[in-house]
């Protein structure tokens, strides 16, 4: 069974950073791309990134280029992302998504159950 | 990297069939044959219901069919049933190497 468990969100001020994990299992990791979506309170699904098998592609919205950065670790079967420079509008729940394929072009099959940033002084 | 653009909300009987339209631009739907749909339910996680345009998931109900014209994608659910109630959304992959989402319908089965 395909799982994928998120972590460390949390509250932050403003221009600070945090870094979030997702745990992946019952699957090959490393033959998928991966992806991260947000989704403000009672807002729509917005892509934040997404990195290819071998980390060879990577692609960021622009509202989070420059400041957001997704990594992931094939050997622990970890996603990354860190996010620097935190506004309030960056305020969401996080979502960890696997790819339907190895490349970065691939729809997100299955989700995580997201964590929670949370910007605000 | 604007995002697509969908019916804030649309509704159905039980039994009848629905059409949500989801349009972008040559950048992204019609360049493209990666468009997918999701469907979130309250509180929950979204779910891949069409990948590639027409491709269902395995598990995922015939009752929804996918297709595209142009720079216009369109999801299908026939038969309604009170269980489709729910959020659906678009996406497509664009010439920036990006991924792109619509801005959601919520679906009201009557």
């Amino acid at each position: 069974e395909v799982q994928l468990v998120e972590s460390g969100g949390g509250l932050v001020q403003p221009g600070r950073s945090l870094r979030l994990s997702c745990a992946a299992s019952g699957f090959t990791f490393d033959d998928y791309a991966m992806h991260w979506v947000r989704q403000a309170p009672g807002k729509g699904l917005e892509w934040v990134s997404g990195i290819s098998w071998n980390s060879g592609s990577i692609g960021y919205a622009d509202s989070v280029k420059g400041r957001f950065t997704i990594s992931r670790d094939n050997a622990k079967n970890s996603l990354y992302l860190q996010m620097n420079s935190l506004r309030a509008e960056d305020m969401a729940l996080y979502y960890c998504a696997k790819g339907v394929r190895w490349e970065l072009s691939s729809e997100l099959d299955y989700w995580g159950q997201g964590t929670l940033v949370t910007v605000s002084s | 990297q604007s995002a697509l653009t969908q019916p804030a909300s649309v509704s159905g009987s039980p039994g009848q069939s629905i059409t949500i339209s989801c349009t972008g631009t040559s950048s992204d739907v019609g360049g493209y044959n990666y468009v997918s749909w999701y469907q979130q339910h309250p509180g929950k996680a979204p779910k891949l219901m069409i990948y590639e345009v027409s491709n269902r998931p395995s598990g995922v109900s015939n009752r929804f069919s996918g297709s595209k014209s142009g720079n216009t994608a369109s999801l299908t659910i026939s038969g309604l049933q009170a269980e489709d109630e729910a959020d659906y959304y678009c996406s497509s992959y664009t010439s920036s190497s990006t991924w792109v989402f619509g801005g959601g319908t919520k679906l009201t089965v009557l």
